[in-house]
């Protein structure tokens, strides 16, 4: 019954640190994504997969890579962290095909100090 | 362009109260879905409801009740006797073409004992 699962729920990060959020699904889902959420402005799209070994940008892609190495995995880099990344990270799954629901794990909440 | 308006930033109500919270939409697309997610103090999100474009009859899941009217644009969620357990953020979302979800800016509802 995990659904989307999110490592790790909460980090503080010095400004230049990386780090790598992992998401897992085990729903058998083709498409994954990452969602940041600042307040006021609900959520954006960062990166997505449609699938295993392909990644795409999405609305706010700077600052941040992907990997998608294996279908239920979906890693999310921040190479040289900046107080600007701070924020909620959502990951999310859906199956491929369009209109499908698009599920979310429970989030992780990062600080760049 | 996508968009999703969510014009009610916050709404507070007390307990029993019936409660409308707006969403309105704009896409040149003629097949989109529409989404509810709620987002708990917990910060988790959680998926309420699914919508496609061509199906705009109204549907009622307990307390909850959604209004579907492509003529003005909106989807719009009616909680009936709200309870404490319904404060949360709510969120409105559009997906059209590649499964991209576009969210509104959500609405805080509280509800008091």
């Amino acid at each position: 019954n995990a659904g989307v699962t999110q490592t790790p729920k909460f980090r503080v990060l010095k400004t230049g640190q990386s780090m790598t959020l992992l998401c897992a699904q085990d729903m058998n889902h083709e498409y994954m994504y990452w969602y940041r959420q600042d307040p006021g402005m609900g959520l954006r799209l960062i990166h997505y997969s449609v699938g295993e070994g392909t990644t795409a940008k999405g609305e706010v892609p700077d600052g941040y890579n992907v990997s998608r190495l294996k279908k239920q995995n979906f890693l999310l880099g921040l190479e040289s962290a900046a107080p600007s990344q701070t924020s909620v990270y959502f990951c999310a799954s859906s199956f491929g095909s369009s209109g499908n629901t698009i599920y979310f794990g429970e989030g992780s909440w990062l600080t760049v100090v | 362009a996508q968009k999703v308006t969510q014009a009610q930033t916050e709404i507070s109500v007390v307990e029993k109260e019936d409660v409308t919270l707006d969403c309105v939409y704009e896409t040149r697309d003629t097949t989109y879905y529409l989404f509810w997610y709620k987002q708990p103090p917990s910060g988790e999100l959680v998926f309420l409801i699914r919508r496609n474009s061509f199906d705009e009859q109204n549907e009622i899941s307990g307390r909850y009740s959604w209004n579907f009217q492509k003529s003005t644009s909106s989807f719009n969620f009616t909680i009936t006797a709200s309870q404490v357990v319904d404060s949360a953020v709510y969120f409105c979302a559009l997906l059209t073409g590649f499964q991209k979800l576009v969210f509104g800016t959500g609405t805080r509802l509280l509800v008091s004992p």
